[in-house]
């Protein structure tokens, strides 16, 4: 149980383009989903927090307009990064709380690996 | 404010020795503390959590971790390294219900056969 799935695992886009990427909880309803970057060989950093019909909630210093977050269902949160560029690839990972049981917990998908050319 | 400081960026043992990841925690309130690996290009599995019941916390593959609030730490031990441990391993905190939670930097964990 708990399998988040992050589609696509790879994308390799223009600089300039949208890219999107979806964040989908298989088994569970997650009310509130994360997104997160992470450089090479570094810890994970917290874009935003997605709550399901509302706006994300942006960490300082990240740029809404640019990572659009949408939190349409219970099961699905999409981030899309408008008008990339190289400095925006990275290491994308979203997961999904868990709000049952006694400790909320925070399960990861795979990840998605942007490249802007 | 809540942090975690994971001492030593890598670690390597021999297939066999024990492995001790060590993870100190700072927090104004009784903390949530998970352990999480990562394999390479892939995403973070839960290994284990502590919640406010036992101390000692059972995990998957073989690896426990032990809450220590007199010495603020959560260790992540096993006592044999399979070379399949080979990977980067995160120490997290959080608050109860809290929707935060603050990794540390990560311990590269390579294994010598």
């Amino acid at each position: 149980g708990a399998v988040v799935s992050q589609h696509p695992s790879w994308v390799i886009c223009k600089s300039g383009t949208s890219v999107k990427i979806e964040c989908r909880s298989l088994d569970f309803q997650a009310t509130t989903m994360f997104w997160y970057r992470q450089f090479p060989k570094q810890s994970l950093m917290l874009m935003a927090t997605s709550n399901e019909g509302s706006k994300a909630t942006y960490e300082q210093g990240v740029e809404k307009d640019k990572f659009l977050i949408n939190h349409a269902s219970l099961t699905l949160s999409t981030l899309t990064v408008t008008s990339a560029h190289p400095e925006d690839s990275s290491f994308y990972i979203c997961s999904a709380r868990d709000a049952t049981g006694l400790a909320s917990t925070q399960y990861f998908g795979p990840g998605t690996r942007l490249t802007v050319l | 404010a809540q942090s975690v400081t994971q001492l030593g960026s890598h670690v390597s043992v021999s297939e066999g020795a024990l492995v001790l990841l060590r993870c100190n925690y700072s927090s104004s309130v009784p903390p949530y503390l998970f352990w999480y690996v990562q394999y390479p290009n892939q995403g973070l599995q839960l290994l284990l959590k502590y919640t406010s019941a036992a101390t000692l916390v059972k995990g998957i593959n073989g690896f426990e971790a032990e809450f220590k609030k007199s010495e603020t730490s959560f260790h992540l031990t096993k006592p044999s390294a399979h070379m399949s441990d080979a990977a980067e391993y995160f120490c997290a905190v959080s608050e109860a219900g809290a929707n935060n939670l603050f990794f540390g930097t990560g311990t590269r964990l390579t294994v010598i056969p």
